[in-house]
Parts: C-alpha cells; sequence; structure tokens
C-alpha cells in the first residue's frame, strides 16, 4: 500500500542528545513536510522541501535540521539547541507545488523529552 | 494575523445531527484552497474535503459539506447525521498559490458525539 511511515512512533531522549526521526514515503510525491503539534494545538511547520537535495526553513525551524538525499526520504533531526522538542511531529507529502493538493500524512511520532 | 482561526475550541453533538464547524481565514492571494482534516486521539491527520477559491459550488463529501462564504471569508465545515466515530478533532487549512504553498493550520475544534 502507498503511504507515508513515521518511525519511531514513541521516542524518549535525555536532554543533551540529538534524535533523528524517520520519514519514508512511497507516494512518489516530490514535496515533503515536517510539522509540530503541542498538545491542544494545531500543526506548525518546520521544514518543507519540494525537491531532492533542497529545502527551506518554516515558522519554527531554530533547533531542527532535515536532509533530501532521495525523493523518498526527508529525515527530521531535533537538536540539543531546541528548547522545548517534547511534542508531537507530523511528516506529510504532496504532489507538488500546487494550492490545489492536498497533504498526506504519517501517523507521527511522539518525542518526548526526559 | 492568524491566517486560520477557528473559534470554537470545543463543540458538543447528539449522534445523529448536523453540526457547523467554523473556520475564517486571512489571504490577499486570489488563488488559494481550503482543506478540513479530522485528527482522531491516535493521532493520524485524515483528509476530508477541499475547495477551491474559484470553485463556484460548495464542496461535497459524503456527510461532509463546506459552507463556503468568499467574501466573508469564512469556510465552514458541515458534518451530517453525526456518528459516534467522528469524535475527534478537526483542523481547517489553507494553502495559497503564493511562495512554496505550504499549509497553514487553524488551532483545531474538539467535536463530541454523544448517543
Amino acid at each position: 500500500d502507498g503511504g507515508i511511515t513515521q518511525s519511531p512512533k514513541y521516542l524518549f531522549r535525555k536532554e543533551g542528545q540529538n534524535v533523528t526521526l524517520s520519514c519514508e514515503q512511497n507516494l512518489n510525491h516530490d514535496a515533503m513536510y515536517w510539522y509540530r503539534q503541542d498538545p491542544g494545538q494545531g500543526l506548525r511547520l518546520i521544514y518543507y522541501s519540494q525537491i531532492v537535495n533542497d529545502f527551506q526553513k518554516g515558522d519554527i525551524a531554530e533547533g531542527y535540521s532535515v536532509s533530501r538525499e532521495k525523493k523518498e526520504s526527508f529525515p527530521l533531526t531535533v537538536t540539543s539547541a531546541q528548547k522545548n522538542p517534547t511534542a508531537f511531529y507530523l511528516c506529510a507529502s504532496s504532489i507538488g507545488n500546487t494550492y490545489t493538493g492536498e497533504l498526506f500524512f504519517g501517523e507521527g511520532s511522539r518525542l518526548t523529552v526526559l | 494575523a492568524q491566517k486560520i482561526t477557528q473559534t470554537q475550541p470545543g463543540m458538543f453533538v447528539q449522534e445523529k445531527e448536523a453540526v457547523t464547524l467554523d473556520c475564517t481565514y486571512d489571504t490577499s492571494d486570489p488563488s488559494y484552497g481550503l482543506f478540513w482534516y479530522k485528527q482522531p486521539s491516535s493521532g493520524e491527520m485524515i483528509f476530508l474535503i477541499y475547495q477551491g477559491s474559484y470553485d463556484q459550488q460548495n464542496a461535497t463529501e459524503g456527510r461532509y459539506s463546506l459552507n463556503f462564504q468568499k467574501a466573508r471569508k469564512s469556510a465552514n465545515l458541515v458534518i451530517s447525521a453525526s456518528q459516534l466515530g467522528d469524535s475527534a478533532m478537526y483542523f481547517c487549512a489553507m494553502r495559497e498559490s503564493s511562495g512554496y504553498s505550504t499549509l497553514t493550520f487553524g488551532k483545531g475544534t474538539m467535536l463530541l458525539v454523544s448517543p
């Protein structure tokens, strides 16, 4: 089945550690996105990529980094510089740079910093 | 300024009744798309319905319809014949044609359907 796979589903990390969240899609979509969701809040954009080897910062990129070496993969690293990393992280993809297309989401990764 | 405003933090509805979830948006872009997503407690985001800024008719998808009032910049979601499985968070979102066209979300409305 086509879709987006995020792993791990749950992740615990100690303060000061970097952690990488995986996002893989087999939908052949050009565009991929990372969103963060805090309790009772909407989704906020961290990073997005419209094409391989290119990505742009979203609204809350500080303390995060990404790479896009392959079309199907868009991993997110939460660095120790992120002040409040405990959150629910959602990866998404879309066909391309068009305002008419919906985003397809993975099931999310829940990160807790101890 | 917020681009998407959902003023109802929570809504209650009885099973089989209809419910309207409010959404207003702000954009100066003449070309944009409006989306509604459902997020059950499991966390996944489920796409429900889309309305384009140039669409003349309101979008419908099964029990979901979008009450699009362009002049008022509102895009309310109407769920008819509510079911217990409709209990979830609902998010309104917008994509504009300018720039890289990412999806901007409102803060959501929690809908609880009672028997």
